[in-house]
């Protein structure tokens, strides 16, 4: 069982370049997320996704864009990378709250990180 | 909207020596509270977290919250600290109604001096 999973770990971009993040997990979980952390800011919501198929916006999702084709992948795109877009991005997923009970809803797990750089 | 306050930055303590660390938040509905730490170079792991029922919540390594509604507060205590629990500790705040957002503030970087 290897939880969340994170590809790749690190990444360095020019602007204007293109990639795409990689989030898998293993446990079965409806809801997936996109966090980005900066210094001094915390986590901050990019986007996520309430099940297969669906994806709505966080706290800051311009300049992002996301896909969940499958329950178990999400996705995080950057179309035309920026400075700005430097930071540790983070995936998390948590248990639909009806299945797994009160005491098992509500808790975000969470991937190793990528540490993206855009020069 | 809800919002999370973590009163300091940093940290620093004395090994064996006991540690608060502050949060307070901000909602106009009931909310579910966590507690995160991240250690250097790696994810957020779940520390503890009050969803109802008894104020004082006990967490993973030694580590204890309570909740008190009057004062909007969530702090985070330890007795006695190790140097393994220098990390980086996060407060976050859900809706208990609302969607699967969390609300993270921006975190206190707890250093243990030997």
């Amino acid at each position: 069982n290897a939880g969340v999973t994170q590809t790749p770990k690190f990444r360095v971009l020019k602007t204007g370049q293109s990639m795409t993040l990689l989030c898998a997990q293993d446990m079965n979980h409806e809801y997936m997320y996109w966090y980005r952390q900066d210094p001094g800011m915390g986590l901050r919501l990019i986007h996520y996704s309430v099940g297969e198929g669906t994806t709505a916006k966080g706290e800051v999702p311009d300049g992002y864009n996301v896909s969940r084709l499958k329950k178990q992948n999400f996705l995080l795109g950057l179309e035309s990378a920026a400075p700005s877009q430097t930071s540790v991005y983070f995936c998390a997923s948590s248990p639909y709250r009806r299945t797994s009970g009160r005491a098992g809803a509500d808790t975000q797990y969470f991937g190793p990180g990528t540490r993206l750089t855009v020069l | 909207a809800q919002s999370v306050t973590q009163l300091d930055s940093q940290v620093p303590v004395f090994e064996e020596a006991p540690v608060e660390l502050r949060c307070n938040y901000s909602s106009s509905v009931s909310v579910y509270l966590f507690w995160y730490v991240q250690y250097p170079n790696q994810g957020l792991q779940l520390l503890l977290k009050y969803l109802s029922g008894s104020t004082l919540v006990k967490g993973i390594n030694g580590f204890e919250a309570e909740f008190n509604k009057s004062q909007t507060s969530f702090h985070l205590r330890k007795p006695s600290v190790h140097i393994s629990d220098t990390a980086e500790y996060f407060c976050a705040v859900k809706e208990v109604a609302g969607s699967y957002q969390l609300t993270f503030g921006k975190g206190t970087k707890l250093s243990v001096i030997p």
